[in-house]
């Protein structure tokens, strides 16, 4: 259980268009998902985090206008990458937390997707 | 701030060799601690996790103790095989909070 899947795995894109990921939990109802960012061997850094039908929390630098975040359901929030430029290629993780007890503090990642921008 | 120091790598070692990787962190409250493993090309999973003081976690043969006192969470393993090799992440996940916060992970190549 507690999976987290995100669509598409990979993506190549020309400069100036946009790209939607997703990411679904597939088997468990998340109150909240985070869309991470991760840089060639480098670690994880938290873009937003995402409440079921509220508006997403930004962190600090990261351009809301940008990245634009949707979760719309306890199951799907989507991450569009607006106006892609190069710089936007990275790999794009989503992680879930669970509304159930069983899964207590502990958030559940996707696999990601590779995002490249030509 | 809540933070995460791990050992830099990469760390490279032989099959069968004993393995530590250390983590401290720094945070308000009782955290919760985490190690992830990041294979190449794939996302985080899990790899254990300790919710309070003196537990340890343990999976796969890896084992990682929360030691307040020295507000630690080494991960070690006593035999890596060539599978082993990825990058480890240790995080921690603050009481209240939303938040977790990754080390800068710490890459590990087993060689045969």
């Amino acid at each position: 259980g507690a999976v987290v899947s995100q669509h598409p795995s990979r993506v190549i894109c020309k400069s100036g268009t946009s790209v939607k990921i997703e990411c679904r939990s597939l088997d468990f109802q998340a109150t909240t998902m985070f869309w991470y960012r991760q840089f060639p061997k480098q670690s994880l850094m938290l873009m937003a985090t995402s409440n079921e039908g509220s508006k997403a929390t930004y962190e600090q630098g990261v351009e809301k206008d940008k990245f634009l975040i949707n979760h719309a359901s306890l199951t799907l929030s989507t991450l569009t990458v607006t106006s892609a430029h190069p710089e936007d290629s990275s790999f794009y993780i989503c992680s879930a937390k669970s509304l159930g007890e069983r899964s207590y503090n502990e958030q559940f990642f996707g696999p990601g997707t590779r995002l490249t921008v030509l | 701030g809540d933070s995460v120091t791990q050992m830099e790598g990469p760390v490279t070692l032989s099959e069968e060799a004993f393995l530590t990787i250390n983590c401290t962190y720094t945070a308000t409250g009782y955290p919760s601690l985490f190690w992830y493993v990041q294979y190449p090309g794939e996302g985080l999973q899990l790899l254990l996790k300790a919710t309070k003081a003196d537990d340890k976690g343990s999976n796969k043969g890896f084992e990682a103790t929360y030691r307040k006192e020295t507000t630690s969470f080494h991960l070690e393993k006593g035999s890596v095989q060539v599978s082993d090799s990825a990058v480890y992440f240790c995080a921690l996940l603050n009481t209240g909070g939303f938040k977790t916060i990754f080390g800068a992970g710490t890459r590990l190549f087993v060689k045969a």
